[in-house]
């Protein structure tokens, strides 16, 4: 167990549909990384952040978006969703800084129907 | 332009057998993090190790070692010993400092451990 957690474990909806997941960091950890896992994409980096602030900011589409909150949890806002918007979705924590030591969470399955 | 290359997409070697994975990276920034993760097939991500740019010392970690290579831009990983829990596949990944702290993820590397 990782200490990350990720809700909802799986998620189906349909095309156009708006989602949140939500990721909870380890105990300690500043620092919040999604990822999107999908068989054309491969694994690619969306969004990072660090105490709030986005630290840094990958192949995120326009229709997404992210947040860390005072509690340092984060959401990855998807909308207008789209069948190629199906996959793996991963959240990390780390200390934070130059510290990359990632602990991932378990992932949410997103199916878009 | 950053980019991490892994071209073996899938190796099969006998448990006990030594295997290593290749990792080839590009990028022009002087400070850079170059990493490995394991995603086994229950599908969870496990991050092995990072290295930073100014450290070329290789690393072991009990059957795991890494070597780090500047002059061939190079980061492989060797398993010694393999065996059948070492199937998994295998991501190298890079991060450049300099340009914005965005990783770049290889394809991956799909090893089997056949017993």
């Amino acid at each position: 167990d990782s200490g990350v957690t990720q809700t909802p474990k799986h998620l189906i909806t349909a095309t156009g549909q708006r989602v949140t997941l939500r990721c909870s960091p380890r105990s300690g950890d500043l620092s919040v990384y999604w990822y999107q896992q999908s068989l054309d994409q491969g694994l690619q980096f969306l969004i990072q952040y660090y105490n709030g602030e986005e630290r840094a900011k990958g192949n995120i589409l326009e229709r997404f978006s992210a947040q860390q909150f005072p509690d340092l949890h984060s959401e990855l806002n998807l909308s207008s969703l789209e069948l190629g918007d199906s996959a793996l979705y991963f959240c990390a924590s780390s200390a934070g800084g130059r510290d990359f030591e990632q602990f991932f969470g378990p992932g949410t399955r997103l199916t878009v129907l | 332009a950053q980019k991490v290359t892994q071209a073996q997409t899938e190796i099969s070697v006998v448990e006990k057998e030594d295997v290593t994975l290749d990792c080839v990276y590009e990028t022009r920034d002087t400070t850079y993090y170059l990493f490995w993760y394991k995603q086994p097939p229950s599908g969870e991500l496990v991050f092995l190790i990072r290295r930073n740019s100014f450290d070329e010392q290789n690393e072991i970690s009990g059957r795991y070692s890494w070597n780090f290579q500047k002059s061939t831009s190079s980061f492989n990983f060797t398993i010694t010993a393999s065996q059948v829990v070492d199937s998994a596949v295998y991501f190298c990944a890079l991060i450049a400092v300099d340009t914005g702290n965005q990783f770049y993820f290889g394809t991956g590397t799909s090893l089997t451990v056949i017993p």
